[in-house]
């Protein structure tokens, strides 16, 4: 079975520029996450989707970053405009419905 | 507010002995508790998880311990190898939508 796919692995941009990132989860799993993890943190949820619909966006800062998992299956991750304290690691995990979260590679953001 | 701690940012082992890593909780409504290994570039990978309704979850050469009147679950690893190596991350959920609250993490190194 493959696992949770992100890209791309490495981002640099300049402040106030955008970006986006991408996230294919395990084939079935019903719900997926992302996260956002500084060093030295542990993950901290930014969205929650459940098959298309969103469950949690409470810590999303909707004012820069959005995201959309408009067919029910893949998503995107998008930070418009970017600031320094954006970079991090961006990961991606999915879930049967409620379940024990499986999580890709990741994706590290670095803003300068 | 940290809800869930794990107060030991590393830990050294020698190979062959046990590993003890240990978490604290503070929310009394939580009711799933999980242990996750992170190498450094990847995301996290789940470890072993354990059911309020438990005390003991055993996988392997892991174990997790859960004491729910003193809020404190530990993960025993033994005997511990060198591949073991890794930060490990104690989460904790609660609630329907089974958002994941998470540690710092532990950062054990086990050496030959």
């Amino acid at each position: 079975e493959a696992g949770v796919a992100q890209s791309p692995r490495y981002k640099i941009i300049e402040k106030r520029q955008s970006v986006a990132f991408w996230c294919n989860p395990i084939s079935g799993h019903a719900t997926l996450y992302w996260y956002q993890q500084i060093l030295g943190q542990g993950p901290k949820l930014l969205i929650q989707f459940q098959n298309n619909g969103v469950v949690d966006d409470s810590q999303l800062p909707k004012d820069r970053f959005s995201a959309e998992r408009l067919k029910g299956v893949d998503s995107t991750l998008k930070i418009q405009p970017a600031k320094l304290e954006d970079s991090a690691v961006y990961l991606c995990a999915s879930s049967r419905l409620l379940g024990t979260q499986y999580f890709g590679p990741g994706t590290r953001l670095l803003v300068l | 507010d940290q809800q869930v701690k794990q107060n030991s940012p590393s830990l050294s082992v020698q190979e062959g002995r046990i590993s003890i890593l240990n978490c604290d909780y503070t929310n009394s409504m939580f009711d799933y508790f999980l242990w996750y290994k992170k190498y450094p570039a990847e995301g996290p990978t789940f470890l072993i998880s354990i059911s309020s309704i438990k005390d003991k979850n055993e996988d392997g050469r892991f174990t997790v311990f859960l004491n729910k009147s003193a809020k404190h679950l530990s993960l025993h690893i033994v005997p511990s190898q060198p591949g073991d190596s890794a930060v490990y991350f104690c989460a904790a959920s609660a609630g329907n939508n089974r958002k994941l609250i998470w540690g710092l993490g532990t950062s054990l190194a086990v050496n030959p």
